[in-house]
């Protein structure tokens, strides 16, 4: 069974740096692109990047260049967003999730930013 | 890049049929294939349809997805409406740079 489990809810402050994760199992992880999704407070999905775990070749949305970085680690099936410096705006719902045929959906992280 | 546009909401009776569009800008609808997502209340979206009309395994035979080149448009459709199905739907679809791009999302409400 696929799955793709994220790592838990998260509350930061502004400046703060941050990495959360997002496992996959069930599958082989180096042969499916993982994307990243934003869902802010009551709007709709917005998608960040994307990565491919075999060889590292990552893709950004324009809206995220720079604001984020997306990366993996194939040695134990992760995929990771951080970010260097939060700010109140990057509260939000962060999927991953695997594409592929049918897109596979982790089950969220929280992500809170408040001073 | 091209933008997927979604009616913002639609609502009917159970038992009824209600479809949903998504109507890409620019480009054909046809160059890229189009997955469908359902996110209710709480919850991570979950496939409904993937490559324009497939459904995966679990998933009733109520939703049916496709396309149309003349309107440029992919539709999803959902007969025998339960409030189970009651749910936010989102479109989304590549570009050639396998960018992703979801359309704005439809909440749909069964009465």
């Amino acid at each position: 069974e696929v799955q793709l489990v994220q790592s838990g809810a998260e509350v930061k402050k502004p400046g703060e740096s941050l990495k959360i994760s997002c496992k996959g199992s069930g599958y082989s992880f180096t042969s499916y692109w993982i994307g990243w999704v934003r869902q802010m407070p009551g709007k709709g999905l917005e998608w960040m990047g994307i990565i491919y775990p075999g060889d590292s070749d990552t893709r950004y949305s324009p809206s995220f260049q720079g604001q984020v970085t997306i990366s993996a680690d194939k040695s134990i099936s992760t995929a990771y967003l951080q970010w260097s410096s939060l700010k109140a705006s990057d509260t939000a719902m962060y999927y991953c999730v695997r594409r592929g045929g049918i897109d596979y959906w982790g089950q969220g992280t929280l992500v809170t930013v408040s001073s | 890049n091209f933008m997927l546009t979604q009616p913002h909401s639609v609502s009917e009776s159970p038992g009824k049929t209600v479809t949903i569009s998504c109507t890409r800008s620019s480009g054909s609808i046809a160059s890229n294939y189009v997955q469908w997502y359902q996110q209710r209340p709480g919850s991570s979206p979950t496939t409904v349809i993937y490559e324009d009309n497939q459904r995966p395994s679990g998933v009733p035979d109520r939703f049916s997805g496709s396309i149309d080149s003349s309107s440029n448009s992919a539709s999803l459709t959902i007969s025998g409406l339960k409030t189970e199905d009651e749910a936010d739907y989102y479109c989304q679809s590549y570009d050639s740079s396998n960018h992703w791009v979801f359309g704005g999302g439809t909440k749909l409400t069964v009465l």
